[in-house]
């Protein structure tokens, strides 16, 4: 079965460049989620898309921003790069969960960043 | 901030036991799931056990969730080395719309000894 995809798997970035994380969700899931984990930490949720609308925001630093296209592939933009920024960042996706049904979120193998 | 959070954080046998953790939540839930995570590698959805359920079974894992007292358990029974990972339980909190998001506890740390 399909799941869900990110790209690229590992990503090393110099501090104050900008980086560009992709998701592409399981057909015919219409939410996607984004979240940070860094070194020995839970999961931070940053920020969610439902049918290509901001659907949630959490701890999301200004420097990155996010957006969801037609096809419902996600893009999550980080610019000035910290070191601090240096984590696993996974993509999730799932049908919208205010229907009810099928809730699962299933998520991606996560792109590994590091700055230096 | 997070509500979910895992009973013990670091948890050893040996393989051939069962090992049981546990997960609390302050709100109150659609559904709770449980992932798996390798070290530094993605995470695993393993079961979903929603709010009006209170056991479910995925082949050697059992989830219980009891609402009254806002809590789940995952049990794995008869474990391998293989199951060594970190367990994560994550709640859907409710809300109006569409503001909703999985909330995430800190992960019980597994290891399965040979």
């Amino acid at each position: 079965a399909a799941g869900v995809i990110q790209s690229p798997r590992h990503l090393i970035k110099e501090k104050r460049e900008t980086a560009t994380l992709k998701c592409y969700p399981i057909p015919r899931h219409d939410t996607v989620y984004w979240y940070q984990q860094g070194p020995g930490q839970d999961p931070q949720f940053l920020i969610s898309f439902y049918e290509k609308m901001q659907s949630d925001k959490g701890s999301i630093p200004d420097r990155f921003s996010a957006q969801q296209f037609s096809d419902y592939h996600s893009e999550l933009n980080m610019s000035s790069l910290e070191l601090g920024d240096s984590a696993l960042y996974f993509c999730a996706s799932s049908l919208a969960l205010y229907r009810g049904e099928n809730t699962e979120a299933f998520f991606g193998q996560g792109t590994r960043l590091t700055v230096v | 901030s997070q509500q979910g959070e895992e009973d013990p954080q670091a948890l050893s046998i040996q393989e051939g036991e069962n090992a049981t953790m546990n997960c609390s939540y302050k709100t109150s839930i659609n559904n709770l799931q449980w992932y798996r995570q390798n070290s530094g590698r993605g995470l695993v959805h393993l079961i979903l056990i929603r709010s009006n359920e209170r056991e479910k079974h995925s082949g050697r894992l059992r989830v219980t969730l009891d609402t009254s007292k806002k809590s789940s358990s995952l049990l794995i029974t008869a474990s391998r080395a293989a199951d060594t990972a970190s367990y994560f339980c994550a709640t859907v909190r409710s809300g109006a719309g569409n503001n909703r998001k999985l909330i995430w506890g800190l992960g019980t740390s597994l290891a399965v000894n040979p």
